[in-house]
This record gives C-alpha cells, structure tokens and sequence, in this order.
C-alpha cells in the first residue's frame, strides 16, 4: 500500500519556539492530507484539512494562526506549530489521500513534547 | 463536536475469548473504518464498511453496521495476546474527513 512519512518521528522544544513538522506521501500524489492531535489515552482529534495549492481549513477550535499549514506541493504538507506551550505537547498524525482516489493513508506520527 | 463514542472504554479478555467493541457516531456518513493503534504508535487500518453494507468479515474480525442506529460494532474472534492495542472507529461523511471514535482499549491476557 500507499506510504506516508513524518518527519521528526520524536521532538522535543522549548516553550516559545515554533516547530514543524512534514507529512510526506512517498509513492502516491495527494491533493487532499489531513491533521490530527492525539492526546495520551485519548481519541484523534481531526484539526484540519490542508489542500494543495489553497489555504487549509481548519476544525472548529483549532487556532489557525497557532498551527500553521502548508501544502506547497502534491508529496507535502506541513504543519508548524508556532510559540509552542506545554499543553501543545501532544502526538501529532497526518493523513493523506490520493489524487485519483479516496482511501486514507496514516503516517506514523510525531511526538511533541513542550518543555 | 462530531467525535463518535466507543464502549466499552475499556475491555479485559482471556486469551481466545472473543472481543466485541461498540461504536456509535452522530451524523449520516458514507463509510465507517476501525483502525488499531498499539501504544503510542501509527494506525493501522483493519476494515472499511459502506453506508449500504450491514457486514463484513476480514479473518477473524467481523464488522456491522446499523446506519438506522448509528452504530458498529467489530468483534475479534479468538483473541490473542498480540491484538492487545486501543481500536478507533473512524466515520466519513463524503467529504473525506475522519471523526474518530473515543476508542476502546482492550487488553487479552495470555
């Protein structure tokens, strides 16, 4: 099947720094990937969808301006979390899709911790 | 919030007993997906089952959707230890967007 990567798999800052962080479709083009948070023991939150080439929408609640989107080309989408705090901290996962298709792809996470 | 739910939250078997998860969801969808995810790590996908499918099997697990309730279950048949991870379910609604279930964490002692 379709592979997605993310990179970094771990990070670890300081509160107030900016992070980012690439979700990358390795053998597929996709026009459509998707954000989402997981907190610990918790479900995946959908936080927004990022279409290449257009401005991403996001998820009722999550602060556009605090998790920037970019999905600049059809293999990457990126997503920085600007003037990170420790309740930032989470386990961040994209998704995407294929051009010519509509079945899901999950990347392997990253984990995101705030110090 | 469109977020389904899941029940049980948690869920405890023997090795070889069978695992039945419950999950329902709030808005009409076009598809419903479980997914696994072992502890702290990726999702793997397990099932996909249509708005006009009420069942489907994938090796021992069995999906069943009931569009007119709202809800799915997935059962695993003669659980092993390995298939200790939380499961999620997933809804579509046609837009390609996935709200996931609270999810059920299930543990099968050896």
């Amino acid at each position: 099947g379709a592979v997605v990567s993310q990179h970094p798999s771990r990070v670890i800052c300081k509160s107030g720094t900016s992070v980012k962080i690439e979700c990358r479709s390795l053998d597929f083009q996709a026009t459509t990937m998707f954000w989402y948070r997981q907190f610990p023991k918790q479900s995946l939150m959908l936080m927004a969808t990022s279409n290449e080439g257009s401005k991403a929408t996001y998820e009722q609640g999550v602060e556009k301006d605090k998790f920037l989107i970019n999905h600049a080309s059809l293999t990457l989408s990126t997503l920085t979390v600007t003037s990170a705090h420790p309740e930032d901290s989470s386990f961040y996962i994209c998704s995407a899709i294929q051009t010519f298709g509509n079945e899901q792809f999950f990347g392997p996470g990253t984990r995101l911790t705030v110090l | 919030s469109q977020q389904g739910e899941e029940d049980p939250q948690a869920l405890s078997i023997q090795e070889g007993e069978n695992a039945t998860m419950n999950c329902s969801y709030k808005t009409s969808i076009n598809n419903l997906q479980w997914y696994r995810q072992n502890s702290g790590r990726g999702l793997v996908h397990l099932i996909l089952i249509r708005s006009n499918e009420r069942e489907k099997h994938s090796g021992r697990l069995r999906v069943t959707l009931d569009t007119s309730k709202k809800s799915s279950s997935l059962l695993i048949t003669a659980s092993r230890a390995a298939d200790t991870a939380s499961y999620f379910c997933a809804t579509d609604a046609g837009g390609n967007q996935f709200y996931f279930g609270t999810g059920t964490s299930l543990t099968v002692i050896p």
